[in-house]
């Protein structure tokens, strides 16, 4: 069955410093991939999304990702955090008829 | 704009009392969903719809229902809430695997 893991379950990183969320998935094929991000008391906003072709994604505020597919993982960086980044951030794998979300990764920012 | 609209974004309700939250989508998108989010648990899918008159069980749909007679509208229907079912819900629409979010709907069931 299809999976997927986000292995933090919250992540302190300081201002203008970098940072990687990390996303692992189970799935027989090439997944559609997705990152979302939510913040306090938001709906979720989609920040990039992987199909196929080039590996590295880049997406809305800066962010971009990479899908290694000999490693199952999709993993989102970003090379200098703002303040406002403080959120909830989900990685998701799409199929046919269903999208599965991770259990989330919560951002802080330490100013 | 496109959007997908929740009604009501919150509600507080007591056990048993049947409710419904409303959900629309401006998009044409032929397919919907339902999650519920809940901490430490991510986002759950309750039910989904490919098309009108067409819906199937997520991962979580007991004390769920749902209807989809037109495209546009997706509710959801508790038709005896309990407390477990106290929640952060949303509802979705996509198409091409690009899904939108409705704002949510925070229910608090006492």
């Amino acid at each position: 069955a299809q999976s997927v893991t986000q292995p933090d379950i919250h992540i302190t990183v300081s201002e203008g410093a970098s940072l990687e969320l990390r996303c692992n998935y189970s799935y027989g094929a090439t997944p559609y991939l997705f990152w979302y991000v939510q913040s306090p008391g938001q709906g979720l906003q989609l920040l990039l999304k992987y199909f196929s072709g080039d590996t590295l994604v880049q997406g809305i505020k800066g962010f971009e990702a990479e899908f290694k597919r000999s490693q199952s993982s999709f993993n989102l960086r970003k090379p200098s955090v703002h303040w406002s980044d403080a959120a909830e951030y989900f990685c998701a794998v799409g199929e046919n008829d269903k999208i599965i979300f991770g259990k989330g990764t919560r951002l802080h920012i330490l100013p | 704009e496109a959007q997908v609209t929740q009604n009501p974004r919150y509600l507080i309700t007591v056990t048993g009392k049947k409710l419904t939250v409303t959900c629309s989508q401006n998009m044409n998108h032929e397919y919907m969903s339902w999650y519920r989010q809940d901490p430490g648990l991510g986002l759950r899918q309750i039910y989904y719809s490919m098309n009108v008159e067409v819906t199937d069980k997520g991962d979580v749909p007991e004390g769920y229902k749902v209807s989809r007679k037109e495209k546009r509208n997706f509710p959801l229907i508790l038709e005896s809430p309990s407390p477990n079912q106290t929640s952060l819900y949303f509802c979705a629409s996509r198409t091409s695997y690009e899904q939108y979010f409705g704002p949510g709907t925070r229910l608090t069931v006492t």
